[in-house]
């Protein structure tokens, strides 16, 4: 079953505005992490932002911040002031269980376009 | 701090034939973990190591690949018998135990021919 889905194969947006990435998320696990990473065309796998499962407040990191709804198990990424930059690949995914990192669960991304 | 580095970055070889990959990780971090991409889809887990132990393994690894860490600090990915679908991205990332983020390195990027 796929535990991320994010039903969003691409976006655009222009430069300066917001945009939201959509992840959903299916666990039964209690203790759990979320986290955004951003994969530009070079290939490397850039850490966003997490979210754990018990934090009571969304996390934000500069111009990220992670949406989290647990009742609805979403966990969008909000990008505020868009750069050109920021154009790439999105990926949300999932660490199940207790402590520290284990594997992460992968959703299928969102390419983001940034238009001047 | 570099950084995970990978090598190598690309490698093209033909069907039948044995590669392996190496990875750095942080030199501090204790957990390494390898994941295979392909294209249009996100990163898939196939193992990971605490030092030199193999803790986990994914059903996608199967018995033409194995991985190494034999001192707890670099690893080897080794695919024998290569086949078209073995052609990915093959990722890895380290991180410290009881922290939850996972820092990957640029990846080695696999085609079979």
């Amino acid at each position: 079953a796929q535990k991320i889905t994010q039903t969003q194969p691409g976006m655009f947006v222009q430069e300066k505005e917001a945009v939201t990435l959509d992840c959903t998320y299916d666990t039964s696990d209690q203790s759990y992490g979320l986290f955004w990473y951003k994969q530009p065309s070079s290939g490397e796998m850039i850490f966003l932002i997490y979210q754990g499962s018990y934090d009571e407040q969304n996390a934000t990191e500069g111009r990220y911040s992670l949406n989290f709804q647990k009742a609805r198990k979403s966990a969008n990424l909000v990008i505020s002031a868009s750069q050109l930059g920021d154009s790439a690949m999105y990926f949300c995914a999932m660490r199940e269980g207790q402590g520290g990192s284990e594997k992460l669960v992968f959703g299928k991304g969102t390419k983001l376009t940034v238009n001047p | 701090d570099t950084g995970v580095s990978q090598n190598p970055r690309h490698k093209i070889t033909k069907r039948g034939q044995n590669v392996t990959f190496r990875c750095d990780p942080i030199s501090e971090h204790n957990r390494l973990y390898w994941y295979r991409q392909t294209l249009g889809q996100g990163p898939e887990f196939l193992t990971y190591f605490q030092n030199e132990a193999q803790l986990e393994k994914s059903r996608l690894l199967s018995d033409r690949f194995s991985a190494e860490r034999p001192k707890g600090s670099f690893s080897t990915l080794e695919i024998q018998r290569t086949e078209q679908g073995d052609s990915a991205m093959y990722l890895c990332a380290s991180s410290l135990e009881n922290s939850y983020e996972q820092y990957f390195g640029p990846g080695t990027r696999l085609t079979v021919t």
